[in-house]
């Protein structure tokens, strides 16, 4: 069964400063696609970016981009000039496709905390 | 943009007792999909319709059930509430497909007391 590990529960960066949350992944499939969610204290859980398993390049969204090593099992978020708006709960999604269901199957999450 | 809507957003019921989630999908999404959120957890899926079928089932009791209705908005029954079914229930949409992403709704807080 694919697995998804975030090993660090809790993360703190000050304002300004720049992050990265560490997400790796287990799957014996060659063709899958990875996400980060944010979960802020509202719970609303929002996209933050996406990365296609088979495209080299590591995906960017603004001041959130990732570092995606496929050969690895790894997919790291760094978030740039860190704001007060981007504490909350981060989560590290694989999505598995067996048989036409795409279900989402996410990692225990790292709190981050942004100190001003 | 729309996004997707879920109905309540607050619920609170007692023990045995039954209670109906609803989810109305982005526009033109044909794909829904329900997670259950414990107190310090993460998501964990429980069942998705895709084009009105179910398309998929994970962890979800034999006490819940759901479907998706013709104009594509999903409801999750829930019957014999236990303690242990208090948590926050997410639906997500998506067009369905290999490139795909799944939008969340607000979720709906059950609480069983």
């Amino acid at each position: 069964a694919q697995t998804v590990t975030q090993s660090q529960p809790e993360m703190s960066v000050q304002e300004a400063e720049t992050v990265t949350l560490s997400c790796t992944y287990d799957t014996s499939e060659s063709d899958y696609y990875l996400f980060w969610y944010k979960q802020p204290p509202s719970r609303q859980m929002i996209l933050v970016i996406r990365q296609e398993a088979y495209k080299q390049q590591n995906a960017t969204e603004n001041r959130f981009s990732v570092n995606f090593q496929k050969a690895a099992k790894s997919f790291s978020l760094k978030i740039s000039d860190s704001q007060l708006g981007d504490a909350a709960m981060y989560f590290c999604a694989y999505r598995v496709t067996q048989g036409g269901s795409e279900k989402l199957v996410f990692g225990k999450g790292t709190k981050l905390t942004v100190n001003p | 943009a729309a996004g997707v809507i879920q109905s309540p957003r607050h619920l609170i019921k007692e023990k045995r007792e039954t209670a109906t989630l609803k989810c109305y999908p982005i526009p033109r999404h044909d794909t829904v999909y329900w997670y259950q959120q414990g107190p310090g957890q993460d998501p964990q899926f429980l069942i998705s319709f895709y084009e009105k079928m179910q398309s998929d089932k994970g962890s979800i009791p034999d006490r819940f059930s759901a479907q998706q209705f013709s104009d594509y908005h999903s409801e999750l029954n829930m019957s014999s509430l236990e303690l242990g079914d208090s948590a926050l229930y997410f639906c997500a949409s998506s067009t369905g497909g290999d490139t795909d992403t799944q939008y969340f709704g607000p979720g709906t807080r059950l609480t069983v007391l």
